[in-house]
């Protein structure tokens, strides 16, 4: 079984600069996650798709972040513009389950996004 | 409020030593728990998962962890450390119902060994 598939693997750009992470989850999974994980810190959850539906995205600066996920499968995170506070790793994470039930998160590698 | 506290922000251990790595957490109701193990570079690897039942749950490179209700803990256990081992550990927690399954996050613990 394939696994969370995400890319660019790395990016690096100057502030006011856009940028767009794009994610694959694995086959199946309804449930796709944006997280920004800053050096030294856990992750923090951006936004959580259902199927194609936007579950929580209380913490996605939406002045300048956007996300969708239009046919329920891959997703694309952009942003525009990005400022130095950016530089943080990028994660997806993509889950099974749409309601009821255990529901672990299964991660892609991450974008590392460097803005100077 | 709900929280996730990981007290040991760095350890260092000696290559086959023994391990545990500590998760308290403040919930309003039993969680989900979860353990995620980051090494340098790589996204997020599942190591083990509690959700009922059996109090002491057995995961992935030889690591288990055990839940305490009264104590609001889930620590992390390893017999013997590898050197492999040396890498970030996340404890998570989660909600048991509902279609928003947002995990709480510790602040991880990073782990170097010895040789």
């Amino acid at each position: 079984e394939a696994g969370v598939a995400q890319s660019p693997r790395y990016k690096i750009i100057e502030k006011r600069q856009s940028v767009a992470f794009w994610c694959n989850p694995i086959s199946g999974h309804a449930t796709l996650y944006w997280y920004q994980q800053i050096l030294g810190q856990g992750p923090k959850l951006l936004i959580q798709f259902q199927n194609n539906g936007v579950v929580d995205d209380s913490q996605l600066p939406k002045d300048r972040f956007s996300a969708e996920r239009l046919k329920g499968v891959d997703s694309t995170l952009k942003i525009q513009p990005a400022k130095l506070e950016d530089s943080a790793v990028y994660l997806c994470a993509s889950s099974q389950r749409v309601g009821g039930g255990p529901n672990e998160q299964y991660f892609g590698p991450g974008t590392r996004l460097t803005v100077t | 409020a709900q929280s996730v506290t990981q007290p040991d922000i760095h350890i260092t251990v000696s290559e086959g030593a023994s391990l545990e790595l500590r998760c308290n957490y403040s919930y309003g109701a039993t969680p989900y728990l979860f353990w995620y193990v980051q090494s340098p570079g790589q996204g997020l690897q599942l190591l083990l998962k509690y959700f009922s039942g059996d109090t002491l749950v057995q995961g992935i490179k030889g690591f288990e962890a055990e839940f305490k209700r009264s104590q609001s803990s889930f620590n992390l256990r390893k017999p013997s450390v590898h050197w492999s081992d040396a890498a970030e550990y996340f404890c998570a927690v989660g909600p048991n119902a509902g279609n928003n399954r947002k995990l709480i996050w510790g602040l991880g613990t990073s782990l170097a060994v010895n040789p």
